[in-house]
């Protein structure tokens, strides 16, 4: 069975420094994708990020950045230059037919 | 482009009820996928429809039902409806062809439905 593990309920970051948030997944499957939502108070799942598992290099966007370890099974979320509307719940999720989300991880900016 | 839309936004029900929900994905997109999100179980997969067939279905009793239409548009339906079902349902399109694992789910901005 998939399954994906956030150990991280919450973490607060300093105002433009960098946060990574922590993921780990497991599967059987040789063909995988992996994602990250953000979630703020609102409801809404924003895209952030995909690597797939054939990916040779780190998936980026802009300030996101997915650290892949492939033989630790880790998909690491890097948020440079934090800003305050970085502020939100963060979920890693894998895809197999359908999404499995970890339980997410409550992200705080200081400013 | 615009995205995935969802109504209503907001629903109060009381126990025995039942509620319809829609969804209408982006387009082009011919796969809709429902979640349900509660603060104790987090986020849960309901089920898929591609090309108006269930392609994938989560663990919800027969309670939750679901159908696509020709347009791509979705609805869901919850009969009989219980305290504990009261969530966050969020629905999410993609392209939903071939190779899966490389299709990202785009989601909209969710029903929150309350029963008292």
């Amino acid at each position: 069975a998939q399954k994906i593990t956030q150990t991280q309920p919450g973490m607060f970051v300093q105002e433009k420094e960098a946060v990574t948030l922590d993921c780990t997944y497991d599967t059987s499957d040789p063909s995988y994708g992996l994602f990250w939502y953000k979630q703020p108070s609102s409801g809404e799942m924003i895209f952030l990020i995909y690597q797939g598992s054939y990916d040779q290099q780190n998936a980026t966007e802009g300030r996101y950045s997915l650290n892949f370890q492939k033989a630790r099974k880790s998909a690491n979320l890097v948020i440079s230059a934090s800003q305050l509307g970085d502020s939100a719940m963060y979920f890693c999720a894998m895809i197999g037919g359908k999404l499995i989300f970890g339980q997410g991880t409550e992200l705080s900016v200081k400013p | 482009k615009a995205g995935v839309t969802q109504t209503p936004r907001y629903l109060i029900k009381t126990r025995g009820q039942q509620v319809t929900l829609s969804c209408s994905p982006i387009s082009g997109h011919r796969s809709v996928s429902w979640y349900q999100q509660t603060p104790g179980q987090g986020l849960q997969f309901l089920f898929e429809y591609f090309s108006e067939t269930q392609r994938n279905k989560g663990n919800f009793p027969g309670r939750f039902s679901g159908r696509q239409f020709s347009n791509s548009r979705s609805e869901m339906n919850v009969s009989t409806l219980e305290l504990g079902d009261s969530a966050l349902f969020l629905c999410a399109s993609s392209w939903g062809g071939k190779g899966g694992y490389q299709d990202t789910q785009y989601f909209g901005p969710g029903t929150r439905l309350t029963v008292l």
